[in-house]
Formats: structure tokens, sequence, C-alpha cells
């Protein structure tokens, strides 16, 4: 596609149950960056892909939270057992060799 | 540890003013500044990027700047228009074993009345 797309853009759930939010990167685009954007915050890096190496997953704010990248290609990021304070947009974003990175429309996700 | 900060949180301003908004960052070991603007709703959009090694780049009707030795940099917006209210960000990359992260600021959110 002609951008970084993701699902869903809107997620309501209810405390407790786990969530997937997924991320089509630009063809060809090598890293892959997840980051969440609370109300009134700023951005929080998540995790990091790049190619084949291992990912930087230290920014993960807990263990119920987990991404992965398959086939160098599309991301998942999980969220298990959510909570209140997970409310907010998770934005993926992508780039290539090229320095420029383009990020998603973001996944907007309401605990209730 | 990087920090980034933008002044000022909002601004408000008549329609054809010029106008600019900084960014400033405490550690000058950056690979690159990259401004983006986010509508409300929506996600990030690419601005303009400005390599380590560089002092400026333009796009249109936006300049931006980079001072790595005072760690600044300025996104400036000539002949303001309604369509350019937003929120600015500014990102720093920074790359570290193996690994990259953007370090974004807070934002100032822009608002051009006609």
């Amino acid at each position: 596609g002609a951008g970084v797309s993701q699902s869903p853009s809107n997620k309501v759930t209810e405390k407790g149950k786990d969530v997937e939010l997924r991320c089509d990167p630009i063809s060809g685009h090598t890293a892959l960056y997840w980051y969440r954007q609370s109300l009134g915050q700023g951005l929080e890096f998540l995790i990091y892909f790049q190619g084949n190496s291992a990912p930087d997953k230290s920014g993960l704010p807990s263990d119920r939270f987990s991404a992965e990248r398959t086939g160098g290609s599309v991301s998942t990021l999980t969220i298990q057992r959510t909570q209140q304070e997970d409310s907010a947009v998770y934005l993926c974003a992508s780039r290539t060799d090229g320095n420029t990175i383009y990020f998603g429309e973001g996944s907007w996700l309401t605990v209730v | 540890k990087q920090e980034v900060t933008q002044i000022p949180a909002a601004l408000s301003v008549p329609e054809g003013e010029n106008l600019v908004l900084n960014c400033s960052f405490t550690d000058s070991a950056i690979y690159n500044l990259q401004w983006f603007r986010q509508d409300p709703g929506k996600g990030l959009t690419s601005l303009l990027l400005i390599q380590s090694s560089q002092r400026e780049q333009t796009s249109g009707r936006l300049n931006a700047s980079l001072d790595k030795s005072s760690g600044r940099s300025t996104l400036y917006i000539a002949a303001s228009q309604p369509g350019d209210s937003a929120t600015y960000l500014c990102a720093v990359r920074r790359t570290q074993g193996g690994s990259e992260k953007l370090v974004f600021g807070k934002g100032t959110k822009l608002t051009v009345n006609p």
C-alpha cells in the first residue's frame, strides 16, 4: 500500500480482555516501530524491529505487552489482560534505509 | 537520557503571520531530527528531516534549522494559513547498540485564526 496501515482504527474492550493491534508497514521498509500516545502525554517508545535482528523491547511497559513481526513485514502488538491505563493511541511507523519515518493513523484503544 | 522540549506548548496567531516553533534537546549525539504535524484524531505526518550534518531544510513555506552544538532546532512557518492549525512535534533519532529510537517533544499546538 501507499502508507503504513493499522487495524483496527478503533477498539473498545472490557478490562481483562486481550487485544491484538496490527501494523502493515510500507512495502520494503525494514525498520518498524511501535509508539504509544496517551491523552495529554507525549509519544512513548514501545518496541523497534530491524530486519532479522532481535527487536529492542526495552519500551514495553509490562509483561502483558508483546509484539512480533512475521516475515519481516506485518507486525502485531498484543496486550493481555487489558487495564484502563492501557487506553491510548498505538502508533506504528516504518522506514526503509532512507531516513524519513512514516507513521500510520494509529489504533485508538479504549479499555472500559 | 535524551530529553526533548518544545516551546511554546500552544500558540495562536492571525492568518498571514510568520512564526517560529522551538525544539531543544539535551544530548547532541543525534542521528537526525524530524518535524511532524499531527491533526486531531490522526497519525503523524512527516514535514521535514534534517540530518545531523545539515543545518537546515526547506519545503514550501516551511524551513527547519538545526544547531547540534546548542541542542536546538526551529521550525519556521511563513505566511501562516488556517490549514496550518495542528500540533507540531519534533523528534530526535538516536542509534545505539543496533537499536534506535525517536525521542519526541510534547508538541506545540498551533492555531491560525482566519
